[in-house]
């Protein structure tokens, strides 16, 4: 069964502090991953989509990477800043459906106190 | 910011009522989606549509049904809100990337159906 588990579930830290979020997958055929931010009452926003030969891209503060033989990712946030709080949601895709079927996370609901 | 807009952003109505979700995009994407997001949990895909006039049911069974008479426009419709209707509605959209996958959500619609 395909399949994507994100843990922890929530996660609290202090500002300036950095964090580590983590996403497992079972989906097959792997086609990409994506990381999505959600700050609460808004929608998805894509932070970075990596293919099977990217292990690992940066986008700002944010790192993500993939290790597609154990079929695990990560996403990094370094020095963890107030609007970092939201929910961090891992989605992947599997190759060969045309619409690209994907599978999304549960999320990881990130709270960063002053 | 992803140029895609949802109304109502909020919504509470009675059992019965017919309900439309307005979405509109003006990136010219042929794609777009409606998503059904409950608290903490993933999101599901009710319909999606890959261009005007084309329209299909997604992996979350739903009595709402949509509509793609233009481009930037894919409204969503209940023809008899119920209870248990009660989530967020997400819409997305995706212009010709690799990977089928919606690259950018409107701020949602909250609907609370008493």
């Amino acid at each position: 069964k395909n399949q994507v588990e994100q843990s922890p579930q929530s996660l609290i830290i202090l500002e300036g502090k950095n964090c580590t979020l983590q996403c497992n997958y079972t989906v097959s055929p792997f086609s990409n991953l994506r990381w999505y931010k959600q700050d609460t009452g808004r929608g998805p926003v894509s932070l970075t989509i990596m293919t099977f030969s990217e292990n690992t891209k940066s986008n700002g503060r944010y790192t993500a990477t993939l290790d597609a033989d154990t079929k695990q990712s990560s996403l990094h946030i370094t020095a963890s800043q107030l609007s970092d709080s939201a929910s961090y949601i891992c989605v992947v895709t599997d190759r060969g459906s045309t619409l690209g079927r994907l599978y999304f996370g549960r999320g990881t609901q990130l709270t960063v106190w002053p | 910011e992803a140029d895609i807009y949802q109304t109502p952003r909020y919504l509470v109505i009675g059992t019965g009522k017919k309900i439309t979700l307005e979405c509109s995009q003006t990136m010219g994407h042929d794609k777009m989606y409606w998503y059904q997001q409950d608290p903490g949990m993933e999101l599901h895909l009710i319909h999606y549509s890959y261009g005007v006039n084309s329209t299909e049911k997604g992996d979350l069974s739903s009595e709402s049904t949509v509509s793609r008479i233009r481009t930037e426009h894919f409204p969503l419709t209940l023809e008899s809100a119920r209870p248990s209707h009660t989530s967020q509605y997400l819409c997305a959209s995706s212009g010709t990337d690799y990977s089928n996958q919606p690259q950018h959500f409107g701020d949602g619609t909250r609907l609370s159906i008493l």
